[in-house]
């Protein structure tokens, strides 16, 4: 199994650009998660979904932040217009809810830097 | 509200080592309970996890215990390693329904030869 598969690694762009962080859970898996990481505060859940429908999206910060996830294997996090506070490292993460331990596997992040 | 914490923030010890990370979480009913570890510029890493009625889980020098109801959770690394540098993360989860996790605030690690 290639695990959660994260897309772009990178991406610089600057303030007030659209953009979209896109994710592969691993397969057979119904839940993912987006998170953010920051040296302030730690790593944050923005949202999740189970079986391709959002259940908690609390974290998400603001009406600039959308998520969506049209099928089992894709999920993506949009953010428009973007600003230099959202730079950050976002975490995709899948689990298998209700199937074992609950256990979840995270992918290797994508490092968003806002000018 | 569920809070996690984890103590000490960081920690610095000579190879060979035996070590204790400490997680406590402040609301007992927890599902399961996760370390993990990232090193660097990287993701997150599962190490362990050990379900509500479980006491301990083990993975090579690795042993993670859970007492749920005073709230708290060890990892104990064994001989540690220079390679063990990273910052580990306990997480717990609520409920069966729920694979929320909460997350502690970390332990950075440094094993120096």
């Amino acid at each position: 199994d290639a695990g959660v598969i994260q897309s772009p690694r990178h991406e610089v762009t600057e303030m007030g650009q659209e953009v979209t962080l896109r994710c592969k859970p691993i397969s057979g898996h119904n839940s993912l998660f987006w998170y953010r990481q920051t040296m302030m505060r730690g790593l944050e859940l923005l949202i999740y979904f189970n079986n391709n429908v959002p259940i908690d999206d609390s974290g998400m910060p603001e009406d600039r932040f959308s998520a969506k996830m049209p099928n089992a294997s894709f999920s993506t996090l949009k953010i428009q217009p973007s600003e230099p506070r959202d730079s950050a490292v976002y975490f995709c993460a899948s689990s298998s809810l209700g199937q074992g331990y609950n256990e979840q596997f995270f992918g290797p992040g994508t490092r968003l830097t806002v000018l | 509200k569920q809070e996690v914490t984890q103590i000490p923030a960081a920690l610095s010890v000579p190879e060979g080592e035996n070590l204790v990370l400490n997680c406590s979480f402040t609301d007992s009913a927890i599902y399961n309970l996760q370390w993990f570890r990232q090193d660097p510029g990287k993701g997150l890493t599962s190490l362990l996890l050990i379900q509500s009625s479980q006491r301990e889980q083990t993975s090579g020098r690795l042993n993670a215990s859970l007492d749920k109801s005073s709230g708290r959770s060890t990892l104990y690394i064994a001989a540690s390693q220079p390679g063990d540098s990273a910052t580990y993360l306990c997480a717990v989860t609520r409920s069966y329904n729920t694979d929320k996790l909460i997350f502690g605030t970390g332990t950075r690690l440094q094993v120096f030869p």
